[in-house]
């Protein structure tokens, strides 16, 4: 079990471009979630998917992000039009059952920089 | 929504001492509380949670309190070691939407 794996580990990008990020959940696990991390704002929720279909995206910033989750083995985030304030730890995290009570298995993380 | 207040931004003790982080909550029916370590450049990672039919669990030198009537839980760390310092976050399950809502995070730091 290689655990929750996210491709890059590090992104720079320049303002303006486009950055998307990827991650695979382990395997049966029916849950997947987006974090953001920073030393300002601490960990951010994003958004997460259940079995595929996306629940709550109650934390994405509506007008340049966006996520997916097109097969159980991987879901995506996509920064458009990236911005310096976009900079931050992106984490994801899966979880074994679909109750959401109980514990989430987290990545590596990618670090995203915007220059 | 849940929301998540944990206390104390940083926590600095003396190896060997203990360490107490504390945690409240606002959903009323939350009824699960994860705690997570996040060790120096790497992610975070589980170590111990605890659900609301009980109002303590212990794992090795780990403690969580649940106080429901209060809406507060708590970890306590018994003598504590340089490998405990990270950043532990607190975490309680959201029913409504139906995740888990986090802490912003406490640095503890443990000295020699």
């Amino acid at each position: 079990n290689a655990g929750v794996i996210q491709t890059p580990r590090h992104k720079v990008t320049g303002k303006g471009q486009e950055a998307t990020l990827w991650c695979e959940p382990i395997s049966g696990h029916s849950a997947v979630f987006w974090y953001r991390q920073t030393i300002v704002q601490g960990l951010e929720f994003l958004t997460y998917f259940r079995n595929q279909a996306p629940i709550d995206d109650s934390g994405m910033p509506k007008e340049r992000f966006s996520a997916q989750m097109p097969n159980q083995s991987h879901s995506t985030l996509k920064i458009q039009s990236t911005q310096p304030q976009d900079s931050a730890v992106y984490l994801c995290a899966s979880s074994l059952q679909d109750r959401g009570d109980s514990d989430y298995t987290f990545g590596s993380g990618t670090r995203l920089l915007v220059i | 929504g849940e929301k998540v207040e944990q206390h104390e931004s940083t926590l600095s003790v003396r190896e060997g001492d203990s360490a107490v982080i504390n945690c409240t909550y606002t959903d009323t029916a939350s009824s699960y509380f994860p705690w997570y370590k996040q060790e120096a450049g790497k992610s975070l990672h589980f170590v111990i949670d605890i659900r609301s039919n009980v109002d303590r669990k212990q794992s090795q030198r780990l403690t969580v309190l649940l106080d429901k009537k209060a809406k507060r839980f708590s970890l306590h760390i018994t003598a504590t070691q340089p490998e405990d310092s990270a950043i532990y976050f607190c975490a309680a399950y959201d029913s409504g939407y139906n995740k888990l809502t986090f802490g912003k995070g406490t640095v503890l730091l443990v000295s020699p």
